[in-house]
């Protein structure tokens, strides 16, 4: 069965430090990858999406995330953290034209 | 800015109220969900309507019932909820045969 595994409930950086967000997938197929963020109060926008066209994926507000087949990772970077980064991160795994299965999520935090 | 508009945003309901969920897409997405989100966890898929037909039930108890008037709007009707059923409930929406999905803002349910 597809899963994704994310690596740490909780990561905390300086503002201006370099954020990196792990995640694994278990798929027996190529996998279609997302990144959501939520931040507090408010619904899950997407971030970024791998559907096996390039391997180094851009998404939004400065983030891009590489599709590792032998490690099979799907990690979320940003060169330069910022305060208003500050929410909860999810990893998630296409299952099906309209399953996603989440990680259990990230919560990132900044400090000044 | 999400293009999945959910009505309300907070509801406080008693256990022998009936209440409805509202939620409306104009992306011309023919696919549309609900979600439950408790807090710390990630979004557990509810229901799946495709083509205005309901695709996907996880099991949902019969005390919340989806509705698809026509392939923009979607409702979850709810009726005599327990308090455990408090969550934030998101509606999302996607392509048909695409497997990325957008999500709401969501509706905060406090059930009392």
């Amino acid at each position: 069965a597809q899963s994704v595994t994310q690596l740490g409930s909780h990561v905390s950086v300086s503002e201006g430090a370099l954020v990196l967000l792990r995640c694994n997938y278990s798929s027996s197929v190529p996998p279609y990858l997302f990144w959501y963020v939520q931040y507090p109060n408010q619904g899950l926008q997407l971030l970024l999406k791998y559907t096996s066209a390039a391997t180094l994926v851009k998404g939004i507000n400065g983030f891009e995330a590489e599709f590792k087949k032998s490690e099979t990772s799907f990690h979320l970077t940003k060169p330069s953290a910022h305060m208003s980064d500050a929410a909860e991160y999810f990893c998630a795994v296409s299952v099906g034209a309209q399953k996603l299965v989440f990680g259990q999520g990230t919560r990132l935090t900044i400090n000044p | 800015d999400t293009e999945v508009t959910q009505t309300p945003k907070h509801l406080v309901m008693g256990m022998t109220n009936k209440k409805s969920l509202k939620c409306e897409q104009h992306m011309g997405h023919r696919a549309m969900y609900w979600y439950k989100q408790k807090a710390k966890k990630p979004p557990e898929l509810m229901f799946v309507y495709s083509y205005e037909k309901l695709s996907i039930n996880e099991s949902v108890p019969s005390r919340f019932s989806p509705e698809c008037p026509n392939s923009s709007l979607l409702n979850l009707h709810l009726h005599a909820l327990q308090p455990e059923d408090s969550a934030l409930y998101l509606c999302a929406s996607s392509q048909e045969s695409a497997n990325t999905i957008y999500f709401g803002e969501g509706s905060w349910l406090t059930v009392v």
